[in-house]
């Protein structure tokens, strides 16, 4: 079965700092999807970047770009000139070729002025 | 707003009723997600629709729970003979199956639901 983890439950960052929210996932297909969703607080979920995993270039969306490693099935996202306004939780999710999306447990940020 | 959709916001119900809730997805969507989550967690997928076909079923979901979405537009969720342990926010998802965008999700608001 597919999973995802996110081992950090908790991550800070200065306000205009860099910070890397990392993920794993587990899976014996080949081409699959992989995403950073964003839950600001009592707002819904946002998509922030995708990764298809046929593509080694690593996805980049304005402040924010991955690291994806498909061998050791690692995808972390690194949020660069990091704002207020990107305090949320993060989750990374998991796109089977079958169309079902596993959702890690999620990272809560906090951004510190 | 052309966004994903959700009503009601908020339900409580006591133990043992029934509930329903809808989703409107974006209309040019064809696939159609059902999620729930409970704090602290991920959304735990729970059913997918393409058009109005439902093509997967968590096996997560119990025998209470039933989806549904006729002539591919708003889908609707019920629980039946609610439990506590069916509080829980419930959301839904929409997204183009194919195209530039597809496979990316777009969320609703989700409707939290309390079972008292």
């Amino acid at each position: 079965a597919q999973t995802v983890t996110q081992s950090q439950p908790e991550m800070s960052v200065q306000e205009a700092e860099t910070v890397t929210l990392s993920c794993t996932y587990d899976t014996s297909e080949s081409d699959y999807y992989l995403f950073w969703y964003k839950q600001p607080p009592s707002r819904q979920m946002i998509l922030v970047i995708r990764q298809e995993a046929y593509k080694q270039q690593n996805a980049t969306e304005n402040r924010f770009s991955v690291n994806f490693q498909k061998a050791a099935k690692s995808f972390s996202l690194k949020i660069s000139d990091s704002q207020l306004g990107d305090a949320a939780m993060y989750f990374c999710a998991y796109r089977s070729p079958g169309n079902q999306f596993y959702f890690g447990t999620g990272t809560s940020l906090t951004v510190i002025p | 707003d052309t966004g994903v959709s959700q009503n009601p916001r908020h339900k409580i119900t006591k133990r043992g009723q029934n509930v329903t809730f809808r989703c409107d997805p974006i209309s040019e969507h064809n696939r159609l997600y059902w999620y729930r989550q409970t704090l602290g967690q991920g959304p735990e997928f729970l059913t997918y629709f393409q058009n109005e076909a439902q093509l997967e079923k968590s096996r997560l979901l119990s025998d209470r729970f039933s989806a549904e979405r006729p002539k591919g537009s708003f889908s609707t969720l019920e629980i039946q003979r609610t439990e506590q342990g069916d509080s829980a926010m419930y959301l839904c998802a929409s997204s183009p199956s194919g195209g530039p965008r597809g496979y990316e999700q777009y969320f609703g608001p989700g409707t939290r639901l309390t079972v008292t």
